[in-house]
């Protein structure tokens, strides 16, 4: 199976801020990666696709790069409603494998 | 828009059976695999099983192989889970999810979820 190691698992960032998450697989994947937002009582959210593709009416604030084994998520301008849980999914192979999450807190 | 709604969920003993419902509508259900995640309480994501668009082919993960089924009614765009032999590290919130295309891929939409509660 393809292990997905995400980093940090919480921070703390202030409205305005720019965050960076990291994902990283334990072999190559190729773009085969997908992020996720899931806000608290909520039901996740696919965010990014194929690395850094957006999904339709997700905004521009978010951005995904990366290729191979390592793999970025940026936040622009934090807002209150980007305070979530963020996940990542590969889907190079099954089983599909997900990162543990970075949490997002306001500071 | 693609709208995903489950059903089923509830409290069952340890070696009981559930059966999960998920209704979906907003996009053509048979183009499309669809997959099971669950997510235990207060834990991360686990995904739990996938099917092909047309049913043709089913995959598992290891920890519910043998007592889960996923199988699909493109008539009635509905995909089920039938759970048998549970156990309570089945507890959790479990969703519906659409693959972006018709073999496994990336998952595009969510569902709600529906609590399964595995406990004497």
């Amino acid at each position: 199976d393809i292990q997905m190691t995400q980093s940090p698992s919480s921070l703390s960032a202030s409205v305005g801020d720019r965050v960076t998450i990291t994902c990283r697989a334990s072999q190559d994947i190729h773009n085969y990666l997908v992020w996720i937002q899931q806000k608290p009582g909520q039901a996740p959210k696919s965010l990014i696709f194929a690395a850094s593709s957006l999904q339709s009416g997700v905004p521009s604030k978010f951005s995904g790069s990366g290729y191979g084994t390592d793999f970025t998520l940026t936040i622009s301008n934090l807002q209150p409603e980007d305070f979530a849980t963020y996940y990542c999914h590969q889907y190079k192979s099954l089983p599909l494998t997900f990162g543990g999450g970075s949490k997002v807190e306001i500071k | 828009q693609v709208q995903l709604v489950e059903s089923g969920g509830g409290v069952v003993q340890p070696g009981g059976s559930l059966r999960l419902s998920c209704a979906a509508s907003g996009f053509t259900f048979s183009s499309y695999g669809m997959h099971w995640v669950r997510q235990a309480p207060g834990k991360g994501l686990e995904w739990v099983t996938f099917v092909r668009y047309d049913g043709s082919n089913d995959y598992y993960a290891d920890s519910v192989k043998g007592r889960f089924t996923i199988s699909r009614d493109n008539s009635k765009n509905t995909l089920y889970l039938q759970m048998n032999s549970l156990r309570v590290e089945d507890t959790g919130v479990y969703y519906c999810a659409k693959n972006g295309r018709s073999a496994w891929g990336p998952i595009d939409h969510w569902g709600q979820g529906t609590l399964v509660t595995v406990s004497s």
